[in-house]
């Protein structure tokens, strides 16, 4: 069974400041995504990587897949308010293929003014 | 665009009862999936289905779950005798699965159904 390990498990900082979430596993993946969840909503996603090394900008959000596609991480720059929320990696099955995905432990984080 | 609907949102039963929960997924949408998820903590697979056909059941936790898909497009997640470890939030989400189907595809999740066993 692949796992995915996510850090910190909570984050609590203030406005501007700037962050990273790891997700870190020992399979290799052929994708792996980001999703963040709203208390009271359903995850919704935020962007697939696929390539090792690849680096994908969403605004403020700066989301890297390692060279050898077993990590990913997550970067937040001048943190908003808006963006409290659970952040999640997912990924489908390392082999067999399959639209399955395994989520991660999670990230809580809370961004106050 | 509606997106994808679960019904009741909430729920609470005594344990013992029978309870089926019903997920709506995007219209067209091929894939359907069943998730559970406790507070704080991110979705963990149940089962989901291509079409009407159950492709993997391996996270149901036992034969008191079950799922089915009749007609491909609905679905319904019963738990038989329920216990109080069945508590928790059941999601349900749905992905468009294009003829080259790619290992990636987006799902969509519903706001859940809560569900307290007393």
């Amino acid at each position: 069974t692949q796992l995915l390990e996510q850090s910190p498990q909570f984050l609590s900082i203030q406005e501007g400041e700037n962050l990273t979430v790891y997700c870190n596993s020992s399979s290799v993946f052929s994708s792996l995504q980001w999703y963040r969840q709203e208390p009271g909503e359903g995850p919704v996603l935020l962007v697939t990587v696929v390539t090792g090394g690849e680096v994908k900008k969403l605004k403020r959000l700066t989301f890297q897949f390692g060279d050898a596609r077993k990590d990913s991480s997550l970067h937040i720059t001048a943190a908003q308010p808006g963006d409290t929320g659970l952040y999640l990696c997912a990924a489908p099955p390392a082999t067999g293929g399959g639209n399955k995905l395994t989520f991660g432990t999670g990230t809580q984080l809370k961004v106050e003014l | 665009g509606a997106g994808v609907s679960q019904s009741p949102r909430y729920k609470v039963t005594k344990r013992g009862q029978d309870v089926a929960l019903r997920c709506d997924p995007i219209s067209g949408h091929v894939s359907l999936y069943w998730y559970r998820q406790a507070l704080g903590q991110g979705p963990e697979f149940l089962t989901y289905f291509n079409y009407e056909a159950q492709q993997d059941k391996s996270g149901l936790p036992n034969d008191r779950f079950s799922a089915e898909r009749p007609e491909g497009s609905i679905s319904t997640l019963t738990i038989q005798r329920t216990e109080q470890r069945d508590s928790a939030m059941y999601r349900c989400a749905s992905s468009f699965l294009p003829p080259a189907s790619s290992s990636y595809n987006e799902q969509f999740f519903g706001p859940g159904t809560r569900l307290t066993v007393l």
